[in-house]
């Protein structure tokens, strides 16, 4: 069955850096690829969204890659900052599905200053 | 714009105790999602709605029933609670279109049977 995972170990990096974060998928490219981040208590809340035939993406100092070859997205967050530390979450869709997306786990961020 | 709301925020029940949690959205969305979260699991989906009037299962609806009577509200039952079913429960709905585009989600409300 397919399966989309993300690295469950916290990420911890110092302001300034790059932080990439990565989301896997095994056997079918997924039609769309969506990344959303998480706030301790609170909903998840809508980033940024590729699709199957796109390469990179990019929204300020967000970037998402997406590489069909290697089953993979990447997640970019350039010159963080502490107020970036939170959970992102990537999800997946074959498109044509009511909407449905599956998500992976959640990895946990934290920019330390 | 109030968004994505869900009521109630906190719950506790006893296992076998039935109740409904409900969400409203106020931005004219055709679909609607109920999703569960669980430490380490990711969040999973339930039940959603196309439409209103319509439902459909999704990857977890063992113990779950959901109804769409109106367009802007989407409730979630559980008719006999049980502790496996605590857990956080968040509300998201999105615009019908033939790309999938943002969810957008409510606050969760925090369910514990015991």
């Amino acid at each position: 069955s397919q399966k989309i995972e993300q690295n469950s170990e916290a990420l911890n990096i110092q302001e300034g850096k790059t932080a990439t974060l990565t989301c896997n998928y095994t056997n079918y490219s997924p039609a769309y690829l969506q990344w959303y981040r998480q706030d301790p208590g609170r909903g998840p809340v809508f980033l940024l969204l590729i699709r199957e035939n796109e390469k990179e993406k990019r929204k300020e100092r967000l970037k998402v890659t997406f590489d069909t070859t290697l089953k993979q997205s990447l997640f970019h967050i350039t010159a963080s900052q502490p107020a970036d530390s939170a959970t992102y979450l990537c999800a997946y869709t074959f498109g044509n599905q009511g909407g449905k997306l599956i998500f992976g786990q959640g990895t946990e961020l934290s920019v330390k200053p | 714009n109030a968004g994505v709301t869900q009521t109630p925020k906190f719950r506790v029940l006893k296992t076998g105790q039935s109740m409904t949690l409900l969400c409203a959205q106020d931005m004219n969305h055709e679909y609607m999602y109920w999703y569960r979260q669980d430490p380490g699991m990711g969040l999973r989906l339930i039940h959603y709605s196309v439409g209103e009037g319509t439902t459909a299962k999704g990857e977890v609806p063992d113990g779950y029933n959901v109804s769409r009577l109106k367009k802007q509200n989407f409730l979630l039952g559980l008719e006999s609670a049980a502790p496996s079913q605590t857990s956080v429960y968040f509300c998201a709905s999105s615009y019908s279109s033939g790309t999938p585009i943002a969810q957008f989600f409510g606050p969760g409300t925090r369910l514990t049977v015991l």
